[in-house]
This record gives structure tokens, C-alpha cells and sequence, in this order.
């Protein structure tokens, strides 16, 4: 099973909403990523998770707090978003971080609309 | 600063043969890969080059040259279904896969 599941597909909230996405693999990939990616532009990394713990954040608004819960699960909360936050959030695995961790496994996205 | 530089639009027609350029600068690096991205989709893995050379996967091939900071994808037998964005990623010093700027394909019967 080589899938990375995401829910959910598509999310509309308004600014003053508190929402969740949702990401989960079940190939014992340690490593886990959250990327936010623009109409024609490539994925920005957003956060990394190794071994459940958080171990990149790229500066990120705190407007958005991700969570492991455990090795399979990936979260992403969302609160007081802005317009601009609209995107399509995709998360990923990998073996690990390091040098087994080139090929990344995306699961399909969430497409978020803030209004 | 870091950068993947790749060229924004490609066409071809069915049958063909493309090739995606990418030349990169990066604080540190681990190898080349590739990805392959649909309208709508998720990306999805193609290759990956830790060593200069040719890797051949089917009708996809990629190619490194560490000396020169350069790659680039090759698709053979083009088919209506390879229409999709292309991505070079490189793998930095602190572990981050930095994607580069994305070609797209678009491929004519």
C-alpha cells in the first residue's frame, strides 16, 4: 500500500472558523510534511515531522498548527485564516528524513477556500 | 539564495520525444529527483539521480551532472496522458526537498 490519504477533498471556511485536515499513511513512513501549493507555482514546505516529532517549520503563520498524533497521522489545524491562506494543502511521506527519504509520497490535497 | 530554475511550458506532439531542463543552486545536495504533477492531482515520484549519469525507468529517463548543477528529465513515446506539470526537487542541507519552478507539458495529437 504505497497511498497517503487526505480528508477532507475540499474545504470551504470563513476567517473567524477553526477547521482540520486530515493525513494518514500506513506505509511505516517516519517522516510526514505538509506543503501549500498555489495555482501553477510548485509545493512550499510548510512543516516536517520525523518520528512524531516536529523538526522543520518554515516560519509559518500560527494561524496554522499541525499535530502528529502518531507515526501514521498527520493534522493540520487551521484558525482565523485569511483569503490569501487559499490553496491546495498536500501532505506527504517518506522512509525518513535523510537520504531514503528522496521520494516522497503525496497524497491528493485539500483544496481550501478561505472566504 | 537556493533556486531550480526549470523552463515554464514545453509542447510536443504525440510520438515525440521532450526533454525538461533543470539547473540548480542549493545549499547543499543529495541528489535530483523528479515528479510528475497532473492538473487537479498530487505529485507523484518519476526518478531520482544521486550519481552523475543516466537512470532509464520505461519511457522516462532522467540525467545528472553534479560538475555542471544540471539535469534533466527526458519522455520518450510521448502519449496525450503525459500532459502534466514537472517538477525538479533537490534535497538541501537540512533536509528539505526544495522543488524548482515546474515545467508544463502539453502534448498535441
Amino acid at each position: 500500500d504505497t497511498e497517503v490519504t487526505q480528508t477532507p477533498k475540499h474545504l470551504v471556511m470563513g476567517m473567524t472558523n477553526k477547521k482540520s485536515l486530515k493525513c494518514e499513511q500506513h506505509m511505516g513512513h517516519r517522516a510526514m510534511y505538509w506543503y501549500k501549493q498555489k495555482a501553477k507555482k510548485p509545493p512550499e514546505l510548510m512543516f516536517v515531522y520525523s518520528y512524531e516529532k516536529l523538526s522543520i517549520n518554515e516560519s509559518v503563520p500560527s494561524r496554522f498548527s499541525p499535530e502528529c498524533p502518531n507515526s501514521s497521522l498527520l493534522n493540520l489545524h487551521l484558525h482565523a485564516l485569511q483569503p490569501e491562506d487559499s490553496a491546495l494543502y498536500l501532505c506527504a511521506s517518506s522512509q525518513d528524513t535523510s537520504g531514503s527519504g528522496e521520494t516522497q509520497y503525496f497524497g491528493p490535497g485539500t483544496r481550501l477556500l478561505v472566504l | 539564495g537556493q533556486s531550480l530554475e526549470q523552463p515554464s511550458e514545453v509542447t510536443a506532439v504525440e510520438g515525440a520525444i521532450v526533454q525538461i531542463n533543470c539547473t540548480y543552486q542549493t545549499s547543499g545536495f543529495y541528489g535530483l529527483s523528479w515528479y510528475q504533477q497532473h492538473d487537479g492531482g498530487a505529485p507523484t515520484f518519476l526518478s531520482y539521480n544521486a550519481l552523475d549519469g543516466l537512470e532509464e525507468t520505461g519511457r522516462f529517463s532522467s540525467f545528472l551532472s553534479r560538475s555542471d548543477s544540471y539535469g534533466y528529465l527526458l519522455l520518450q513515446e510521448l502519449q496525450m496522458k503525459d500532459s502534466a506539470s514537472y517538477f525538479c526537487a533537490v534535497r538541501d542541507h537540512t533536509d528539505k526537498l526544495i522543488f524548482g519552478t515546474g515545467t508544463r507539458l502539453q502534448v498535441f495529437p
